[in-house]
């Protein structure tokens, strides 16, 4: 079976602009997690999606937005782009909502902002 | 709110060392406890985790010992390969919880 797969794998944008990263979880699963990985540093939750319903969200700014489809893929969009969002981000996937233990990571799509 | 603290790296060693990396929490309730590990160009993926007090999480020889008087996590391994330089990062996710919370993260080389 196919893992976590996320697009794109890297992308450069330029201040101001506007992102699209999209996740697909594993199948079977019904809840998308997203997380922001500044290098060096540990993975910070960003949100989390359960039956196409916010479940969770982490302390980011209102630029910060997502969605999870009927298919449970999902999407995370970033707007008016700052050079602090560079980072990798990373979607993980998980069987159920609340309490499940175990997430199953993408690679990642790596953000270059200038 | 809940945390985790992790040592610093990067570790160094030889190969056939001893590893300890050290992880403390502070979580109200009863927090699930893990390691995950970034392999060279590969995402993170579950190494072990302990769901409760006493439990041992254990895989690739790798252990791990949830210890709450001490709200400590350390993961040890015996003998280390040069196959398990990677990054390790201690999380845990809070008593009915919806999210995992990273540390640091602590990088391992390994040197043959």
């Amino acid at each position: 079976d196919a893992g976590v797969t996320q697009s794109p794998t890297h992308l450069i944008k330029t201040r101001g602009q506007h992102v699209t990263l999209r996740c697909s979880p594993i199948s079977g699963h019904k809840s998308v997690s997203w997380y922001q990985q500044v290098l060096g540093q540990g993975p910070q939750f960003i949100f989390q999606y359960y039956e196409k319903e916010e479940r969770g969200r982490g302390n980011f700014p209102d630029r910060f937005s997502a969605r999870q489809f009927p298919n449970y893929s999902s999407e995370l969009n970033v707007n008016a782009l700052l050079l602090g969002d560079s980072a990798l981000y990373l979607c993980a996937s998980s069987l159920e909502g609340k309490g499940t233990g175990e997430l199953f990571f993408g690679e990642g799509s790596r953000l270059t902002v200038l | 709110g809940n945390s985790v603290t992790q040592m610093e790296g990067p570790v160094t060693l030889s190969e056939e060392a001893f590893l300890t990396i050290n992880c403390t929490y502070t979580a109200t309730g009863y927090p699930s406890l893990f390691w995950y590990v970034q392999y060279p160009g590969e995402g993170l993926q579950l190494l072990l985790k302990a769901t409760k007090a006493d439990d041992k999480g254990s895989n690739k020889g790798f252990e791990a010992t949830y210890r709450k008087e001490t709200t400590s996590f350390h993961l040890e391994k015996g003998s280390v390969q040069v196959s398990d330089s990677a990054v390790y990062f201690c999380a845990l996710q809070g008593t009915g919880g919806f999210k995992t919370i990273f540390g640091a993260g602590t990088r391992l080389f390994v040197k043959a």
